[in-house]
């Protein structure tokens, strides 16, 4: 099993619904991360927790809000998509010691708006 | 600006054969450079971490050099594999996993 899983994998939604990408974790990690990917740009950061109470806004928070349910499940919702969020999203964990600390991604989540 | 560029932007290199990815940043402060290896359709998987004292770290084929000087590293890979097709990103971390940067890869094809 992966230590970080992502669901769905796949996933089209129309313009204006609301959506959720979820994200769980087995590392028993307290840092989790939400990316974006998009062609021909590196990964840029949407929103960050470093505890389950914690809640951290990145470089591209627009459009875009978390949940953190558990210290193992971090969500991503679009409230009301739009098409330039079509993007692969990637959630991510990290350990909490030092900044060399290894980061483990999940397998991604495709998502399309039309 | 905190950036990361890569090049070249993609490469086709035949199976057995070594190749350099080049990295170039400006990140203030720098704490360390990554490489991952992205597999399509996957998340990317971390290959080596330098610090500014390292200057050069190996993970079985690939080795990766820093030049903390020049802000430059590279990545070599020995003897290339088919399996070795992949996106390659290079990240520097201004600080902490809150403060990645992530370059725009380099795609790496190994043909037979």
């Amino acid at each position: 099993d992966a230590d970080v899983t992502q669901t769905p994998r796949n996933r089209i939604t129309k313009t204006g619904k609301r959506i959720m990408l979820e994200c769980s974790q087995t590392k028993g990690h307290d840092r989790m991360y939400w990316y974006r990917q998009d062609p021909g740009l590196g990964l840029r950061l949407i929103y960050y927790s470093f505890d389950v109470k914690d809640i951290n806004k990145g470089e591209i928070s627009d459009g875009y809000s978390v949940s953190r349910q558990a210290q193992a499940k971090f969500s991503l919702s679009l409230e009301s998509a739009i098409p330039n969020q079509t993007a692969l999203y990637f959630c991510a964990t990290s350990g909490e010691t030092g900044s060399s600390t290894e980061a483990f991604f999940g397998q991604g989540t495709r998502l399309t708006v039309v | 600006k905190n950036q990361v560029e890569q090049s070249p932007q993609s490469l086709i290199i035949l199976e057995g054969k070594n190749c350099t990815l080049q990295c170039n940043y400006t990140v203030s402060p720098f704490s360390n450079l990554r490489w991952y290896k992205q597999d399509t359709g996957r998340g990317p998987v971390s290959l080596t971490i330098m610090t500014f004292s390292e200057n050069t770290k190996s993970n079985g084929r690939y080795t990766a050099t820093l030049d903390a000087d020049t802000k430059q590293s590279s990545l070599h890979i020995t003897a290339s594999q088919l399996s070795d097709s992949a996106s390659y990103i290079c990240v520097v971390s201004a600080g902490g996993y809150n403060k990645l940067i992530f370059g725009a890869g380099t795609r790496l094809a190994v043909h037979p």
